[in-house]
């Protein structure tokens, strides 16, 4: 069964730090994992996500991810941090099978100080 | 383009009624999916619609109901509402399913329905 979950409810970084919200997941089968943002009263947007390519994973806003096999993990980073980054962060982990069915984690607020 | 929309933005209800909520999704889009985003329960998947079809749903009771018209909007059911049905509902969609596996589409939220059971 697939399960994910992310480490830390809440990550504060001051304006121009690294940020990197954790994500570990666990999967019977080669998965698809995803992060998502969600920011104040809106929806969610899709900031990248990993389909069995590159391990490296480039998203939107400078974010990118790495997915390691051998430590079942798929941690969010930014080299440095922005006001406009506080938000809600998701990470999801999907198997590659006819199931299709998508598992979210508990989320991670991400506060950005001055 | 105009993006994903949900109405009403507000509904509120009182346990035992009924409640419907409505998705249209990007135009050219096929893929509807809802998710509900529940206080202390986090976001979890609800159902997949695509081309008018019931494709998938997760681990909710059968009062969560929807349909998919043959214009791809959406609507959400769910009857015999309780007070732990308070939530967020998002729905989603996206251009179509990428066999075998329709989650690797990009999916595009809309700003959800915030139902509350009083």
């Amino acid at each position: 069964a697939q399960s994910v979950t992310q480490l830390g409810s809440h990550v504060s970084v001051s304006e121009g730090a690294l940020v990197l919200l954790r994500c570990n997941y666990s999967s019977s089968v080669p998965p698809y994992l995803f992060w998502y943002v969600q920011y104040p009263n809106q929806g969610l947007q899709l900031l990248l996500k990993y389909t069995s390519a590159a391990t490296l994973v480039k998203g939107i806003n400078g974010f990118e991810a790495e997915f390691k096999k051998s430590e079942t993990s798929f941690h969010l980073t930014k080299p440095s941090a922005h006001m406009s980054d506080a938000a809600e962060y998701f990470c999801a982990v999907s198997e590659g099978s006819s199931a299709s069915k998508i598992i979210f984690g508990s989320g991670t607020r991400l506060s950005i100080r001055p | 383009e105009a993006g994903v929309t949900q109405s009403p933005t507000h509904l509120i209800k009182t346990r035992g009624q009924q409640a419907t909520l409505r998705c249209s999704p990007i135009s050219g889009h096929t893929s509807v999916y809802w998710y509900q985003q529940a206080l202390g329960l986090g976001l979890q998947f609800l159902l997949w619609y695509d081309e008018g079809e019931e494709r998938n749903r997760g681990n909710f009771p059968p009062r969560f109901s929807g349909r998919q018209f043959p214009n791809y909007s959406s609507e959400l059911n769910v009857n015999a509402l309780e007070l732990e049905d308070s939530a967020l509902y998002l729905c989603a969609s996206s251009l179509g399913p990428l066999a075998p596996h329709p989650f690797t589409d990009t999916q595009y939220f809309g700003p959800g329905t915030r139902l509350t059971v009083l």
